[in-house]
């Protein structure tokens, strides 16, 4: 098993580009969710979702969108991308709640994106 | 107030010292207390995880949960160097779908 990956590693956009982050899990959980973790600010929630075609916004949503078209994968869209969002995103996954013994969240590499 | 307190260090002990690290947290309905570790360049990982008030031990860490005092905390015992990692506290509410996490505490255990 691969558990959560994440694609690509790195990336340096200009202001105003647009990319999409990919994240795919193989264990079949439920809930799926995009982290940014900055310098100071710890891990803050972009924006989940707790099954196949659902996403819900979390504390930071403004400037992402976010797709869950297929259980396994989670894309996290940045439509016209500012310096701001230079960050480290994480991908997690879960299964969902009250379903496991506890509230585990597997987390994927990271993907490190500058924005110049 | 934030719902998660954690004071980010660095926190930097001699190795073999026993470490404790901690958080305090404002919603009394957080259920499950989870420690997670993050290397550097590394996505977190779960260390330890307790339901509701007490103690738990696996090897070296023990997490300790008081529920009355809204506060927990982790301790590791004969500390390693490749024990240097941040350590993030995170907390949920029984069946909610989010974890709040603690801003992370940076330890460095020096050889």
């Amino acid at each position: 098993n691969a558990g959560v990956t994440q694609t690509p590693k790195f990336r340096v956009l200009k202001t105003g580009q647009s990319m999409t982050l990919l994240c795919a899990q193989d264990m079949n959980h439920e809930y799926m969710y995009w982290y940014r973790q900055d310098p100071g600010m710890g891990l803050r929630l972009i924006h989940y979702s707790v099954g196949e075609g659902t996403t819900a916004k979390g504390e930071v949503p403004d400037g992402y969108n976010v797709s869950r078209l297929k259980k396994q994968n989670f894309l996290l869209g940045l439509e016209s991308a500012a310096p701001s969002q230079t960050s480290v995103y994480f991908c997690a996954s879960r299964s969902a709640a009250g379903t496991s013994t506890n509230n585990e969240q597997f987390f994927g590499p990271g993907t490190r994106l500058t924005v110049l | 107030q934030k719902e998660v307190e954690q004071d980010p260090g660095p926190l930097s002990v001699p190795e073999g010292a026993i470490v404790s690290l901690n958080c305090t947290y404002s919603n009394s309905a957080f259920q499950y207390f989870m420690w997670y570790r993050q290397y550097s360049r590394k996505g977190p990982e779960l260390l330890m995880y307790t339901y509701s008030s007490g103690n738990k031990e696996d090897g070296r860490f023990t997490a300790q949960v008081d529920k009355s005092s809204k506060y927990i905390s982790l301790f590791i015992r004969d500390s390693q160097p490749s024990d240097s990692a941040t350590y993030l506290c995170a907390m949920s509410e029984w069946r909610d779908d989010k974890i709040i996490f603690g801003k992370g505490t940076r330890l460095h255990i020096l050889p």
